[in-house]
């Protein structure tokens, strides 16, 4: 099956710093990946989609400068969480499709952001 | 408003049982209902995708019903195994899109 590569797997950094999360689909092209972030025993919450060569789509409430996403290839999308605080800790997850709609989506294993 | 509940927050079962999950939703009109899989610091994983005009999908011991009046999904796991133990998220596809709007989540605990 699909296999969606999530990198790193867990981060500790610095109030203030950026840091870096990337999504690769594996064996196939996703021409769109979708972020999301969960808090300790909640759902996830869609962040924005990201569509290979062109600006993300975030969801209200989710701050376009602060959380930067670049889909610059049809199997790599990443996000960059600018400025961290320590309320951006979370998990993040991404997840791309394969091109068809109304399918499932394959997730990658996720990144727990910790900014002390 | 828009909302997708999962009945039980948590479902604690005895091995062997039937696990029965409920997902309700208002304000939305999904073209499809997809249930997930959640273990601890893991991504989710696919189980079944069940569409408007389908009303029940069977997969192995895993049964998903959809009733668009009663804006409900009914996730079921016959013959419960300890390893069967994990958060079930069910998720909504919108707008015609890929992109899907999750639950909140159950959290099944199967006990031998």
């Amino acid at each position: 099956g699909a296999v969606v590569s999530q990198h790193p797997s867990r981060v500790i950094c610095k109030s203030g710093t950026s840091v870096k999360i990337e999504c690769r689909s594996l064996d196939f092209q996703a021409t769109t990946m979708f972020w999301y972030r969960q808090f300790p025993k909640q759902s996830l919450m869609l962040m924005a989609t990201s569509n290979e060569g062109s600006k993300a789509t975030y969801e209200q409430g989710v701050e376009k400068d602060k959380f930067l996403i670049n889909h610059a290839s049809l199997t790599l999308s990443t996000l960059t969480v600018t400025s961290a605080h320590p309320e951006d800790s979370s998990f993040y997850i991404c997840s791309a499709s394969q091109g068809t709609t109304n399918e499932k989506l394959f997730f990658g294993s996720g990144t727990q952001l910790s900014v002390l | 408003s828009q909302k997708i509940e999962q009945n039980s927050e948590a479902l604690n079962i005895q091995e062997g049982k039937t696990a029965t999950l409920t997902c309700n939703y208002t304000n939305y009109s999904p073209a499809y209902l997809q249930w997930y899989r959640q273990d601890p610091g893991r991504g989710p994983v696919f189980l079944l995708l069940i569409r408007e005009n389908e009303k029940e999908k069977r997969k192995e011991r895993l049964k998903v019903t959809f009733d668009t009046t009663l804006k409900q999904s009914l996730f079921h796991i016959t013959a419960s195994q300890p390893a069967d133990s994990a958060t079930y998220l069910c998720a909504l596809g919108v707008d015609n899109t890929d992109k899907l709007i999750f639950g909140t989540g159950t959290r099944l605990q199967v006990f031998p």
